[in-house]
């Protein structure tokens, strides 16, 4: 089945110590996306890349970083995690370029950090 | 600025109706997306409604007026599963989606 997967489900890192989240889908879509979301609160777009033009979101911070190497891999670097960056990290993807773009999710990533 | 409000609680009882709306206020508008999220878990997609009108699809139906920046969800028949919490996201000019917080839905027996 066509698919977006997300490795790991969970991870627990340092304060401060860098993390990779890793994500890939098999849909071959155009566009992938990253959303930081919170308890209780709506998904919070970091970045997405359309094919390989990255797209970052204004407020995003520094901290957070992202690589496409290829159209089936998207990466979110954390390169100084703090304690306000536990969320859950869910990668999306979709076809692009339409107004009927509906967005696929993966299972996400629930990032603890102690 | 771009908004959308939904209520963040709701509650049912199972077997009956319940209806979630969602206002939006965007720049341009492309479409309305309604998502299910069980809790721990990622969105998944159940409707977009882009014209004015009832879209149904099974138990779950999706309204939209564009001109009063207003979509409802319907759910019937409600089933325990259906707890979730239920997202409600406009497209943009530019394609992005603006989420609500989303409206925690909660069903007892």
């Amino acid at each position: 089945d066509a698919m977006v997967i997300q490795n790991p489900r969970y991870q627990v890192t340092q304060f401060g110590k860098p993390v990779t989240l890793s994500c890939s889908q098999t849909l071959n879509h155009n566009v992938m996306y990253w959303y930081q979301q919170k308890s209780s609160q709506a998904p919070k777009l970091l970045f997405h890349y359309y094919d390989k033009d990255f797209n970052n979101e204004a407020d995003t911070p520094d901290n957070f970083q992202s690589r496409r190497p290829n159209t089936s891999f998207c990466f979110l670097d954390i390169r100084s995690p703090g304690l306000g960056d536990a969320a859950m990290y869910l990668c999306a993807t979709s076809r692009g370029g339409s107004s009927t773009d509906t967005q696929y999710f993966g299972p996400g990533t629930r990032l603890t950090v102690l | 600025g771009q908004n959308i409000d939904q209520p963040t609680e709701m509650t049912a009882t199972e077997g009956a109706i319940v209806q979630i709306n969602c206002t939006y206020q965007t720049s341009g508008f492309n479409g309305l997306f309604w998502y299910q999220q069980h809790a721990g878990e990622a969105p998944t997609f159940l409707s977009y409604n882009v014209l004015d009108g009832l879209e149904e699809k099974g138990r779950f139906s999706s309204f939209l007026s564009r001109s009063k920046g207003y979509s409802y969800l319907l759910l019937k028949e409600l089933q325990m599963k259906d707890s979730a919490s239920y997202l409600c996201a406009a497209m943009d000019s530019n394609y992005q989606l603006i989420w609500g917080a989303g409206t925690k839905l909660i069903i007892k027996p």
